[in-house]
């Protein structure tokens, strides 16, 4: 049974860094046919997929577009457990964060976890 | 503006069937499988129809989907009150190296 345990603060103020963890149980995170993603979700905007990292014998990232230029993904192999962070967020990046597996054959996200409601406020 | 186009919301009386249309472009849903997700009120999306057509175990047979040229239907027999939810489409877009989502439509079970 694969679970997604989410971690990390609720509350960032303007111009600072967002700072989520995904950790995993019942898989690995470098595992070949999979890749590990974080999305969001606010009223404005809908479901909005961030990026992913994941393990074809190198470690490659995904990155949404609009966020390319503050987004960093990570992995920990020895945790078992990735990351996000957003940098210079602004009030616009309040919504729920999910950190989701996708199955890298055919494309689905059949794990999810739990969500982090993240607001940027000062 | 989300990618992948569904209607904002929809409304059925129990036990009758409603369709949800996705579309999209032959950048998505036109080359990509397409997924389908449910999310009940105040929870996390769960994952109901996977590589176009097909359900994960636990999901009953009202469920449906079904994919013609850049558009994808999700259709669900026998409407019962626990069906009201946002239903969310996705696929991978080649274009634009991402995962794409339609804005979700919110089902109402009158």
């Amino acid at each position: 049974q694969v679970q997604l345990r989410q971690s990390g603060p609720g509350l960032v103020q303007p111009s600072q860094t967002l700072s989520l963890t995904c950790g995993i149980s019942g898989d690995s995170v470098s595992s070949t046919s999979a890749a590990w993603s974080w999305i969001r979700q606010s009223p404005s905007r809908g479901l909005e997929w961030l990026g992913r990292t994941y393990f074809r014998y190198k470690w490659i990232n995904d990155y949404a577009l609009p966020v390319k230029s503050r987004i960093s993904i990570n992995a920990d192999t020895g945790k078992n457990q990735f990351y996000l962070q957003l940098n210079s967020v602004t009030p616009e990046d309040t919504a729920v964060y999910y950190c989701a597996r996708w199955t890298h054959h055919t494309g689905y996200f059949d794990q999810w976890g739990q969500g982090t409601l993240v607001t940027v406020s000062s | 503006q989300s990618i992948l186009t569904q209607p904002p919301s929809l409304s059925a009386a129990p036990g009758q069937k409603v369709t949800i249309s996705c579309y999209g472009s032959s950048s998505n849903i036109g080359t990509k499988y397409v997924s389908w997700y449910q999310q009940l009120p105040g929870t996390v999306p769960e994952l109901l129809i996977y590589d176009n057509d097909q359900r994960p175990s636990g999901i009953p047979d009202r469920f449906s989907g079904s994919k013609s040229g850049t558009s994808a239907t999700l259709g669900i027999t026998g409407l019962q009150t626990g069906d009201e939810a946002d239903y969310h489409c996705a696929a991978w877009d080649d274009s634009l190296g991402a995962v794409v989502f339609g804005g979700g439509t919110k089902l109402t079970v009158l």
